[in-house]
């Protein structure tokens, strides 16, 4: 079946540590993104790719990176410098790059930093 | 800039009820319009879009959204609700142009279905 894949479900991490969350797609799709989700503020977007090779800054960038050397993997990492990481990671490919297209999500990883 | 907002963060209804969700939305353009729902612990699942042509859009389980453009609302609505449909329910918008590729969500509301 297709899909995205994002592993962990559940990771803890100690404060200073980095930690990498994997997001794999099997759609094909063009675009993916990374939002983050808190308790009663919906989603924000830290960063997005529409190409391999090429990603732009979302709204909370600051504390994040990414990479996209393959069209299926879009792998977030969570820097020591982001001050509040503990939070519910969302993962979410797009076919093509037009705004019509429907968001397909992953079931989420959440990170708890201890 | 867009902006999206869910006038309750969290609804509780009986079943067999009609609901009402309730989003407004600002934008400097125009938008397309989505209703997402997230069930515990899961990824968003697309409910609904609205695109263009008709302002009332239906999905498969018995939603039903209208596009207000004089108002900028877009209310997610369903006659009769089970509990099976208690699950967070998020209203997005994303830009029709400018070059944007990316959704604007509304902070979300719980809606708790009760025998």
């Amino acid at each position: 079946d297709g899909g995205i894949t994002q592993s962990p479900k559940y990771l803890f991490r100690k404060e200073g540590q980095n930690v990498t969350l994997s997001c794999e797609q099997n759609l094909n799709h063009d675009a993916m993104y990374w939002y983050r989700q808190d308790p009663g503020q919906g989603l924000r977007l830290i960063y997005y790719s529409q190409i391999v090779n090429d990603f732009q800054k979302g709204d909370i960038a600051e504390g994040y990176s990414v990479s996209r050397e393959k069209k299926e993997s879009f792998p977030l990492t969570v820097t020591s410098a982001q001050k509040n990481p503990t939070a519910f990671y969302l993962c979410a490919s797009r076919i093509g790059t037009a705004n019509t297209g429907e968001l397909f999500f992953g079931e989420g990883s959440r990170l708890t930093v201890l | 800039a867009q902006s999206v907002t869910q006038l309750d963060s969290q609804v509780p209804v009986f079943e067999e009820a009609p609901v009402e969700l309730r989003c407004n939305y600002s934008s400097s353009v125009s938008v397309y319009l989505f209703w997402y729902v997230q069930y515990p612990n899961q990824g968003l699942q697309l409910l609904l879009k609205y695109l263009s042509g008709s302002t009332l859009v239906k999905s498969i389980n018995g939603f039903e959204a209208e596009f207000n453009k004089s108002q900028t609302s877009f209310h997610l609505r369903k006659p009769s609700v089970h509990i099976s449909d208690t699950a967070e329910y998020f209203c997005a918008v994303s830009p029709i142009s400018g070059g944007y590729n990316k959704l604007i969500f509304g902070a979300g509301t719980r809606l708790a279905v009760h025998p």
